[in-house]
């Protein structure tokens, strides 16, 4: 248990669905990521929230939409996704400041699009 | 930009023999690296860090890190595996953005232990 938690773990969607992704922190940490998993490929940031506030936006499409309306919760709304977009959503979280403290990962949400 | 070179993709081992798992980086300034673990159907778990101090770092359940500037590498080694250190194992180094430090990470090197 990272302190970390994301819901649904599992989720299958087709193209014209709309689905959100949640993640929750119980850390008191103040930026917050979602990163996607594929297979056979480096963690690619998709998206980071410092103080709720977006500070990097990874190139990711539009049809996934973050959200973080506090320090502690962050969403990924998704709308008319693909079937290359199946993938695992991971969130994370730290305490940022000059010093380079490492992410918690919550275990993450399994999507497939069908 | 930085970036993170994990060398193999896949290493098998015996129960009980040693391992390393080895990582190369990129970086023309100060060096902030990770080693992180992922079990199956979980998310990524810290294992080691290197922030600066001692170039050898100890981890968690026996893994070790040697920070090697002259080389730019960061190895991960444990003297004598279990079966439950079968997972993924990603090498990553910390650079400083805008209000946040961005993780690059490896491509992930699979480390399969068999009885």
């Amino acid at each position: 248990e990272t302190g970390v938690t994301q819901t649904p773990r599992h989720l299958v969607m087709g193209m014209t669905n709309k689905k959100s992704l949640k993640c929750e922190q119980h850390l008191g940490h103040n930026a917050m990521y979602w990163y996607k998993q594929s297979a056979k490929k480096p963690l690619e940031l998709m998206f980071v929230y410092n103080f709720k506030e977006q500070t990097e936006n990874n190139s990711v499409p539009s049809r996934f939409s973050p959200e973080c309306p506090n320090s502690s919760h962050l969403f990924l709304h998704l709308h008319t996704l693909q079937p290359e977009d199946s993938a695992l959503y991971l969130c994370a979280s730290s305490q940022d400041s000059k010093e380079h403290n490492e992410q918690f990962f919550g275990p993450g949400t399994r999507l497939t699009v069908l | 930009a930085q970036s993170v070179t994990q060398l193999d993709s896949q290493v098998p081992v015996f129960e009980e023999a040693p391992v390393e798992l080895r990582c190369n980086y990129s970086s023309s300034v100060s060096v902030y690296l990770f080693w992180y673990v992922q079990y199956p159907n979980q998310g990524l778990q810290l294992l080691l860090k290197y922030l600066s101090g001692s170039t050898l770092v100890k981890g968690i359940n026996g893994f070790e890190a040697e920070f090697n500037k002259s080389q730019t590498s960061f190895h991960l080694r444990k003297p004598s595996v279990h079966i439950s250190d079968t997972a993924e194992y990603f090498c990553a180094v910390s650079e400083s953005r805008r209000g946040y430090n961005k993780l690059i990470f490896g491509a992930g090197t699979r480390l399969a232990v068999h009885p």
